[in-house]
């Protein structure tokens, strides 16, 4: 199994502002992957994190508006952004292998 | 295209009524199936996962089965802490790790 944990856990930004959000897992992956869950959606994956190379990025999602970092086997972050209100959601994070397992979330409201 | 759909969308049961929850998948090729249960503001936890059809899991009152093109998550005298969404997803062969998630099933055990 693998715990993952996330910060911040929720955060409200401004419209036309950037956040970070970090990913730290317990263990060494070689893939780490980022959701948006809209409220009372299910997961939709932005883009999965590869250590040492680009990370690959799901249709409908760029990644000027997502940029990911992933400098080691352990980390990866996602940043949202020139935020609009239409990106707030929560942000999870998934690592693992095989089975992936998720963190608490990033609960985003952007005004 | 790899599809995964869940079913009901919502089920509301009296605490110790046993039900089913259904999951159907297509997918080119299955290397893994899985359940998971997220609550309200929280990230989906890891319960289950199904490699071959046949194969059967269980956790406290939870059961999970897997057939060629649907799975079922068997809830057995379910209590009020069993309420959750529970999700269902599937890890294709030709998507490294990737998961593609369905749409969840919201389950609401009455007292």
């Amino acid at each position: 199994s693998a715990v993952i944990s996330q910060k911040p856990s929720r955060d409200i930004c401004q419209r036309g502002t950037s956040l970070t959000i970090q990913c730290q897992v317990d263990s060494q992956v070689t893939m780490m992957f980022w959701y948006r869950q809209q409220p009372g959606q299910s997961l939709t994956l932005i883009a999965t994190a590869n250590q040492g190379s680009e990370a690959t990025y799901e249709s409908g999602f760029v990644i000027d508006k997502f940029p990911i970092s992933r400098p080691n086997l352990t980390f990866s972050t996602l940043t949202v952004s020139n935020m609009s209100p239409e990106d707030s959601s929560i942000y999870l994070c998934s690592g693992g292998v095989g089975t992936q397992y998720f963190g608490p979330g990033t609960r985003l409201l952007v005004l | 295209e790899d599809q995964v759909t869940q079913s009901p969308e919502a089920l509301r049961l009296q605490e110790g009524e046993s039900s089913s929850l259904n999951c159907s998948y297509t997918v080119s090729g299955l290397r893994g199936l899985f359940w998971y249960r997220q609550d309200p503001g929280k990230g989906p936890e890891f319960l289950f996962t199904l490699y071959s059809a046949g194969e059967e899991k269980e956790k406290e009152r939870l059961k999970a089965t897997l057939t060629k093109k649907e799975s079922f998550l068997h809830i057995t005298a379910p209590k009020p802490e069993d309420s959750a969404t529970y999700l269902c997803a599937v890890q294709a062969t030709n998507r490294d790790d990737k998961i593609i998630f369905g749409k969840g099933t919201r389950l609401h055990i009455l007292p």
